[in-house]
């Protein structure tokens, strides 16, 4: 079965520093997505990417945070200056249609120290 | 009850007894909803969808039921089993891009 793959699983970066987060939907998917999990909570949207732009964006998502789809395959997270508070589980999901499942990769947990 | 932050609401069941893990959402206008199973270290994984247009769902040994009057959500798994211990997510979507997650419920199965 086709599935969501995240890279890299850990990344542990100082703060301030840029870091990428990387994903590969499912080939065929139209509809992509950041969540954040901060550790023990519930999944948190960040942003929604659909006909190469963001379709929708929640208050988390400032300006420190950025997308992109440089290919046909890779949908990237950007954080440009990291604060202790990114610290958290990242997951990327993609979806073909409207209305139907998002399916989930299994994460980036990110460490800011 | 539902709670956030840390403590999540946890359910045990014995193994072999069937298990429902109830969740309020809180957009009477949602007219879609997924029930998501997540293991410790994974991303959400689907386990069964139902849309506002329905009460009830069935998918293999899970059920889900929609109650729209209350706004309230159940997943209802049959013959619960060790491999079914996880968070349990509903998430709940509302003719937009993003779904709104529930705060979880952690199912403990009992030998």
């Amino acid at each position: 079965e086709p599935e969501v793959t995240q890279t890299p699983s850990h990344q542990v970066t100082q703060m301030g520093q840029e870091v990428i987060l990387r994903c590969v939907p499912i080939s065929n998917h139209l509809y992509f997505y950041w969540y954040r999990q901060i550790l023990g909570q519930k999944v948190e949207f960040l942003v929604s990417f659909y006909n190469n732009e963001i379709s929708e964006k929640s208050e988390i998502f400032d300006d420190q945070f950025s997308v992109e789809r440089p290919d046909g395959s890779n949908f990237t997270l950007k954080i440009r200056s990291t604060k202790l508070e990114d610290s958290a589980m990242y997951f990327c999901a993609s979806r073909g249609q409207q209305n139907q499942p998002q399916h989930f990769g299994d994460g980036t947990r990110l460490s800011i120290l | 009850g539902e709670s956030v932050g840390l403590h999540l609401p946890t359910l045990s069941v014995q193994e072999g007894d069937n298990s429902i893990i109830n969740c309020a959402y809180s957009n009477s206008a949602s007219d879609y909803f997924i029930w998501y199973k997540q293991e410790s270290g994974k991303g959400p994984q689907f386990i069964i969808d139902i849309r506002s247009n329905m009460d009830k769902r069935q998918g293999q040994r899970v059920t889900v039921l929609l109650n729209k009057t209350v706004k309230h959500l159940s997943l209802q798994i049959a013959a619960t089993q060790p491999g079914d211990s996880a968070v349990y997510f509903c998430a709940e979507n509302n003719y937009g891009q993003n779904f709104v997650f529930g705060p979880g419920t952690r199912l403990s199965v009992l030998p």
